[in-house]
C-alpha cells in the first residue's frame, strides 16, 4: 500500500497568495483528518472527513481556510489569502471507520512557509 | 484544544537505558494509543490501549493506563540510537471519532 500521500511536500509563498494542498487517502479508509502541527501550539485537528462529508470543522482556523472531499481518494485544505502565521506543518491522515480506536495513518506532510 | 499533555518535554538517556514516558489527559476516554514521530516525517501508531486495559506490551514497548488517575506512561526498554524521536499521546473520546494528540515528548538516544 502506498500511505497516504500528500503534495506538495514543501512551499513557500508570499503572503496573500492561495494555497491548495492535496492528499490522496489509504484506498478503502473512509474517514480522512487534517492537522497543522506547529511548535507553538502541537498538533491541531482542523476538520474530520467521514464518507466524503465535513462531520467536524470545528478546528479550521478561520474563514481564510477551506476544505474539500469531492471523492474517497481526494482531498484538498486551501488557505486563501495566506499569510506568515500560517507557516506550519499540515498533515492529511486517514482511516477505517469511525471509530477513535482505529489507527491513524499519516501522510509525510505539506511544509508550508508564508513569508 | 490538546487532551494529553506528555511529561518530560524532552528526555536525553544513554543507549541501552530504558526511557519512560508519560501522558495525563482530562476527559474520559475510550482509547488511549501512542505514536512516534521521528523529525521531518509524519506519525506512526505504536501500540493502543483500551478504558478497560491496565498495561499491554509490545516488543521493547510497555504502555500503562490509570483511567482514575487519567494518565498513561510508555516505556521503552533497552534504548537504541534509532528510537530517537517525538512520541505523542493520543486520546479518543468516548463514542465519538475524535483522536486528539498531547504535545509529545522529544526523545534522544545518545549512542
Amino acid at each position: 500500500d502506498a500511505g497516504v500521500i500528500q503534495s506538495p511536500r514543501h512551499e513557500v509563498t508570499e503572503m496573500g497568495q492561495e494555497v491548495t494542498l492535496r492528499c490522496k487517502p489509504i484506498s478503502g479508509h473512509n474517514s480522512l483528518f487534517w492537522y497543522r502541527q506547529t511548535m507553538m501550539r502541537g498538533l491541531e485537528l482542523l476538520i474530520y472527513f467521514n464518507n466524503n462529508v465535513p462531520i467536524d470543522d470545528s478546528g479550521m482556523p478561520e474563514d481564510r481556510f477551506s476544505a474539500k472531499m469531492p471523492n474517497a481518494s481526494f482531498s484538498t485544505l486551501k488557505i486563501q489569502p495566506s499569510e506568515p502565521r500560517d507557516s506550519a506543518v499540515y498533515f492529511c491522515a486517514s482511516r477505517t471507520g469511525s471509530n477513535s480506536g482505529n489507527t491513524i495513518y499519516f501522510g509525510e506532510g505539506s511544509w508550508l512557509t508564508v513569508v | 484544544s490538546q487532551q494529553g499533555e506528555e511529561d518530560p518535554q524532552a528526555l536525553s538517556i544513554q543507549e541501552g537505558e530504558n526511557a519512560t514516558m508519560n501522558c495525563s489527559y482530562k476527559t474520559s476516554i475510550n482509547n488511549l494509543q501512542w505514536y512516534r514521530q521521528n523529525s521531518g516525517r509524519g506519525l506512526v501508531h505504536l501500540i493502543l490501549i483500551r478504558s478497560n486495559e491496565r498495561e499491554k506490551h509490545s516488543g521493547r514497548l510497555r504502555v500503562t493506563l490509570d483511567t482514575s488517575k487519567k494518565s498513561s506512561s510508555l516505556l521503552i526498554t533497552a534504548s537504541r540510537a534509532a528510537d530517537t524521536a517525538s512520541y505523542f499521546c493520543a486520546t479518543g473520546n468516548t463514542g465519538g471519532f475524535k483522536t486528539i494528540f498531547g504535545a509529545g515528548t522529544r526523545l534522544f538516544v545518545k549512542a
